[in-house]
């Protein structure tokens, strides 16, 4: 069945500092991709997204490219806030369904 | 526009106790799916209604979980008698019906079943 697997966290960095979280998948047709952002307190916010393959998706300043060669869709930011702190979920939705599948999510902590 | 509601935001309740979460999607969006997240797991899917009709039941966990959606608008998801182990975060999301399926989640329900 298709799957998702995250980096395990937390992820700590100093403000301005360059963000990498891996997220690499399994599935069995051709997914579309999703980064999702939690920030505490509150639900899940979509933040970003690919549909098909080299397909960069990009919000807030944070960019994802959709890699399938590698099965990887791996967020990246280039100079992180405090405000950034949140725990970020990778997803997919295969092709001809619309449920999604989700990895266990990244915490990202930022120190000022 | 709305966001996805839910309510209530938490719940605790004693084991072999009924609950009902209820999740008002966005206006319009047809699609209304319910996941589940369990302390230290990952975010799975219970199950999406399209309008009022079960489109995908497979995430549900068990006879004890009940989702209706009368009238296609919001949704109700009763667990009856509740478990330890259902305790978790419940999130309700919605989507439109058109090719842009981007799923809009609500702040979710806090359930803790003693």
């Amino acid at each position: 069945g298709d799957s998702v697997t995250q980096m395990e966290g937390p992820v700590t960095l100093s403000e301005e500092a360059f963000l990498t979280i891996n997220c690499t998948y399994t599935a069995t047709g051709y997914p579309s991709l999703f980064w999702y952002v939690q920030y505490p307190g509150e639900g899940l916010q979509l933040l970003l997204k690919a549909t098909k393959a080299d397909d960069k998706g990009s919000n807030k300043g944070f960019e994802a490219t959709y890699r399938k060669e590698t099965t990887s869709f791996h967020l990246e930011k280039g100079s992180v806030q405090v405000s950034d702190s949140a725990v970020y979920f990778c997803a997919l939705s295969d092709s001809g369904y619309s449920t999604l599948t989700f990895g266990k999510g990244t915490m990202l902590l930022v120190s000022p | 526009e709305a966001g996805v509601t839910q309510f209530p935001s938490h719940s605790v309740i004693e084991k072999g106790q009924t609950v009902t979460l209820r999740c008002d999607p966005i206006s319009g969006h047809d699609n209304l799916y319910w996941y589940r997240r369990v302390m230290g797991k990952e975010i799975k899917f219970l199950l999406h209604f399209v309008k009022e009709s079960k489109q995908d039941e497979s995430g549900m966990p068990n006879n004890r979980f009940l989702a209706e959606r009368t009238g296609g608008t919001y949704s109700t998801l009763k667990v009856q008698p509740a478990e330890l182990e259902d305790s978790g975060v419940y999130f309700c999301a919605s989507s439109r019906r058109d090719s842009d399926r981007s799923q809009y989640f609500g702040p979710g329900t806090r359930l803790t079943v003693l």
